[in-house]
């Protein structure tokens, strides 16, 4: 069974302060690792990892996949208080087709 | 584009009632899919649907059963609620071609039940 564990769960920080989001999975035959951010209602997606890439920014946001150690971080730089979401992360794996296997979630919240 | 949406937004059953969620997209995707979502629990798949008129289980299908009359509509149907049914639902989509992974996500449906 196909299995994706975030941490931490919960986080708060302050704004201007970086943080690190850390997934990591225990799939067969990974294919892909995609980051979404959900704040009040449906998950928006951020970034999409593949063995091929192991790494995505897009201005303060950065995400790397660790295929040896079958983790990824996504981390965010200068927080702000708009930053205050849940983030996903879930993993499609070889047998799967475009399932996605979601982890718990970690929310963060980022106060002025 | 209005991308994917959801009715009703919100409601309310009491134990043993049926009831029908719609999910719609505009965005002519082949796959289709339903989730729950419980706090501490991310996301869980109930039915997915990778063409008009085919559907399948997902990762917690027991007491849901979904349609896929036509390519742009997916219905999740309770047949007779339970407390543990309540949840926020979300239906997504996602496209054959190039990225297929990346899915998108209609705001949700809250439903309680009592």
């Amino acid at each position: 069974e196909d299995k994706v564990v975030q941490s931490p769960l919960s986080l708060v920080v302050h704004e201007g302060d970086t943080v690190t989001l850390n997934c990591s999975y225990e799939v067969t035959n990974f294919r892909s690792l995609l980051w979404y951010k959900q704040e009040k209602k449906a998950p928006t997606f951020l970034f999409m990892l593949t063995s091929s890439g192991i790494e995505k920014k897009s201005g303060r946001l950065s995400s790397i996949l660790d295929k040896k150690e079958l983790s990824s971080i996504l981390n965010i730089t200068a927080t702000q208080t708009g930053d205050s979401a849940i983030y996903l992360c879930a993993v499609v794996a070889g047998t799967s087709g475009s399932r996605l296997t979601f982890g718990e979630g970690t929310q963060l919240t980022v106060n002025p | 584009n209005a991308g994917v949406t959801q009715t009703p937004k919100f409601r309310v059953l009491k134990t043993g009632q049926s009831m029908t969620l719609l999910c719609a997209q505009d965005m002519n995707h082949e796959y289709m899919y339903w989730y729950r979502q419980d706090p501490g629990m991310g996301l869980r798949l109930i039915h997915y649907s990778v063409g008009e008129g085919t559907t399948a289980k997902g990762e917690v299908p027991d007491g849901y059963n979904v349609s896929r009359l036509k390519k742009q509509n997916f219905l999740l149907g309770l047949e007779s609620a339970a407390p543990s049914q309540t949840s926020v639902y979300f239906c997504a989509s996602s496209s054959l071609g190039r990225r297929p992974y990346e899915q998108y996500f209609g705001p949700g449906t809250r439903l309680t039940v009592t």
